[in-house]
């Protein structure tokens, strides 16, 4: 089974502080991906991640930014937290650009006071 | 651009029956793929089922179909028999085609209750 875990299942920050988000898949796949998920939006793509080192801008990238050294690791970075990054945070991998279908971690559910 | 829109906010179903999910979705793109996903209360997506939209017959995986019709551009889930350990958010999502086609839209999704 596809295992994607991710480093807290809750955190809490206060603004202005630089927070770090892990994320690592097991099964070798290519692609990793950053969503936020919030009450009545859906889910929203932060950034993805198409190999090591190479990374796209998603639909909301603006007070984030990622970091993909290894091929199994996806890092999402606030620089600076405020407030309205209060969200679940969802990462997801695919195996690669044929086979689609993405594999969730158990989020994390950020709060920033 | 694609969209996705799920027009039923919540939706109620009794043990044992079928229920139906509502999915339509815009884009222009000639080749893409529709994908439903589960969230229960816990948190973490689950994939349920895919659609390609060459595939000349309707998804199916156990207890969950897919009604695709393709001129009316909807993508309905169709769960039958259904279950309590159904009660969970649903999401339809969407990929398309060209450079970044692995990537996923979703929809604001429907929180399905099931009663006993």
């Amino acid at each position: 089974d596809v295992k994607v875990t991710q480093s807290s299942r809750y955190l809490v920050k206060r603004t202005g502080e630089k927070v770090f988000l892990e994320c690592v898949q097991d099964m070798d796949h290519e692609n990793m991906f950053w969503y936020r998920q919030d009450p009545g939006l859906g889910l929203r793509l932060i950034y993805f991640s198409y190999d090591v080192k190479m990374k796209e801008k998603g639909d909301i990238p603006e007070g984030y930014s990622v970091s993909r050294e290894k091929k199994e690791r996806f890092s999402l970075i606030l620089e600076s937290a405020s407030t309205n990054q209060t969200s679940m945070y969802l990462c997801a991998s695919s195996l690669s650009q044929v086979h689609y279908e993405q594999y969730f971690g158990p989020g994390t559910r950020l709060t920033v006071t | 651009a694609q969209k996705i829109t799920q027009t039923q906010p919540g939706m109620f179903v009794q043990e044992k029956e079928a229920v139906t999910l509502d999915c339509t979705y815009d884009t222009s793109d000639p080749s893409y793929g529709l994908f439903w996903y589960k969230q229960p209360s816990s948190g973490e997506m689950i994939f349920l089922i895919y659609q390609g939209s060459y595939d000349q017959q309707n998804a199916t995986e156990g207890r969950y179909s897919l009604n695709f019709q393709k001129a009316r551009k909807s993508a309905n889930l169709v769960i039958s028999a259904s279950q309590l350990g159904d009660s969970a958010m649903y999401f339809c999502a969407m990929r398309g085609s060209g450079g970044s086609n692995y990537k996923l839209t979703f929809g604001k999704g429907t929180l399905l209750t099931v009663n006993p």
